[in-house]
């Protein structure tokens, strides 16, 4: 059973704090995936990693970094957090290749709240 | 850019009836189709798929159709359940090396009642 973790389930920072959220996955995949989610706007993808410390831009990377030490664990980073970044942010980790479906296994969440 | 729309955002219907959520894509190139589904306080899961070689696919009481040529598939509930209350999103991407990026649609409330 692939198993995504994050480090918090509820956070709540200040302006201008730097944030670091975590996702743990713990079946050897390449693939990682930090998405944040907004009611009336679904998921958006803000960055990915296709390897150790490979990343790639998604559609809204602006005030966001990301880093990928390691194969099993992907960070977010909020340099300078901001109220515009209240929001539910969600890692995923999805197998690769054609061997079955591209199901992306999403971990619990994240509720930052910036204040 | 690439982008979905879903519709409707909300829908509410009474147990048993079907349910029928929408999406349109703008890539052509777009290959795979998953929905997935997030209930209250829940992560989202993959509840069906269907890739662009295929027109339909059915899994016990929900279904997918796909039409390529006008860029849009559909989520199909048939005899629904209280249970089936959730928020479903659908999502359109295409293969891209090893890994897929998925555009997602903004999501639909659906609300089921006894």
């Amino acid at each position: 059973d692939v198993k995504v973790t994050q480090s918090s389930r509820y956070l709540v920072k200040r302006t201008g704090e730097k944030v670091f959220l975590e996702c743990v996955q713990d079946m050897d995949h390449e693939n990682m995936f930090w998405y944040r989610q907004d009611p009336g706007l679904g998921l958006r993808l803000i960055y990915f990693s296709y390897d150790v410390k490979m990343k790639e831009k998604g559609d809204i990377p602006e005030g966001y970094s990301v880093s990928r030490e390691k194969k099993e664990r992907f960070s977010l980073i909020l340099e300078s957090a901001s109220t515009n970044q209240t929001s539910m942010y969600l890692c995923a980790s999805p197998p690769v290749g054609e061997s079955g479906t591209y199901e992306q296994y999403f971990g619990p969440g994240t509720r930052l709240t910036v204040t | 850019g690439e982008n979905v729309e879903q519709h409707p955002s909300t829908l509410s219907v009474q147990e048993g009836d079907s349910a029928v959520i929408k999406c349109t894509y703008s890539d052509s190139a777009s290959n795979y189709f998953p929905w997935y589904k997030q209930e209250l306080g829940k992560r989202p899961q993959l509840i069906i798929d269907i890739r662009s070689n295929v027109g339909e696919k059915k899994d016990q009481r929900i279904a997918v159709t796909l039409n390529k040529t006008a860029k849009h598939f559909s989520l199909h509930i048939t005899e629904t359940q209280p249970e089936d209350s959730a928020v479903y999103f659908c999502a359109a991407s295409r293969s891209s090396g090893g890994y897929n990026k998925l555009i997602f649609g903004a999501g639909t409330r659906l609300a089921v009642h006894p």
